[in-house]
């Protein structure tokens, strides 16, 4: 059974930074790209980060880029979300989420989200 | 950017109704698109994929229909379990996924 559990949230200050994690299991971790989404309070879902299965290459949304880092370890099945420069807007719920990769003859890969973690909160306040 | 937007924000029925909600794209997506299912508190569960396909163990009163700018979700005959917000979001990039700002369901 696929099982992601993230942890890591709390409540930081503008400006601080944070950790957070998520462990994996009951799949072959490494050949899966990850990623992280939030959902502020009462809105909807946006696309945070994404690590590839080997870690060898990450990107980020605008919202976030040069402020927060994703990486991996799968040694551990562990990926993480290391977040700097913490802004109230930043404030949600973040999903760890793992990535289906379908491939389809006429038209490539395609990557959608397939298994979502219970997610972790982070509140950003003074 | 790809931007999607769903219709209705929230949607008021009674078990045993027709629902369908609608999402739309500003540009094709051809048909690379994905619905979610989530309960509050709750993490969201992937229900259909590429417009039309039904993940794994989900019962078969949900389908998805679509292709281009306009997709549609619908649930055949709404049960107890199913009041909850649904989502919209497109893949059609690599590695680029944007949502729709979600439907709820809620009970009439």
């Amino acid at each position: 059974e696929v099982q992601l559990l993230d942890s890591g949230g709390g409540l930081v200050q503008p400006g601080g930074s944070l950790r957070l994690s998520c462990s994996a299991s009951g799949f072959t971790f490494r050949n899966y790209d990850m990623s992280w989404v939030r959902q502020a309070p009462g809105k909807g879902l946006e696309w945070v980060s994404v690590i590839s299965g080997s870690g060898g290459s990450t990107d980020d949304a605008d919202s976030v880029k040069g402020r927060f880092a994703i990486s991996r370890d799968n040694s551990k099945n562990m990926v993480y979300l290391q977040m700097s420069g913490l802004r109230a807007e930043d404030t949600a719920v973040y999903y760890c989420a793992r990535i289906r990769r379908d491939f389809y003859e006429s038209s490539g890969y395609y990557y959608f989200f397939d298994f979502w973690g219970q997610g972790t909160l982070v509140t950003v306040s003074s | 950017d790809i931007q999607m937007t769903q219709s209705p924000s929230t949607l008021s029925a009674s078990v045993g109704d027709r629902v369908t909600i609608t999402c739309r794209a500003n540009e094709s997506i051809i048909t690379w698109l994905a619905w979610y299912q989530q309960k509050p508190g709750k993490a969201p569960k992937l229900l259909i994929y590429k417009a039309s396909t039904l993940e794994t163990g989900v019962p078969s009163r949900f389908s998805g229909s679509g292709s281009g700018t306009e997709f549609t979700l619908t649930i055949s005959s709404l049960q107890p379990d199913d009041f909850a917000t649904y989502y919209c979001q497109q893949y059609k990039s690599f590695w680029e996924w944007t949502f729709g700002q979600g439907t709820k369901v809620e009970i009439k």
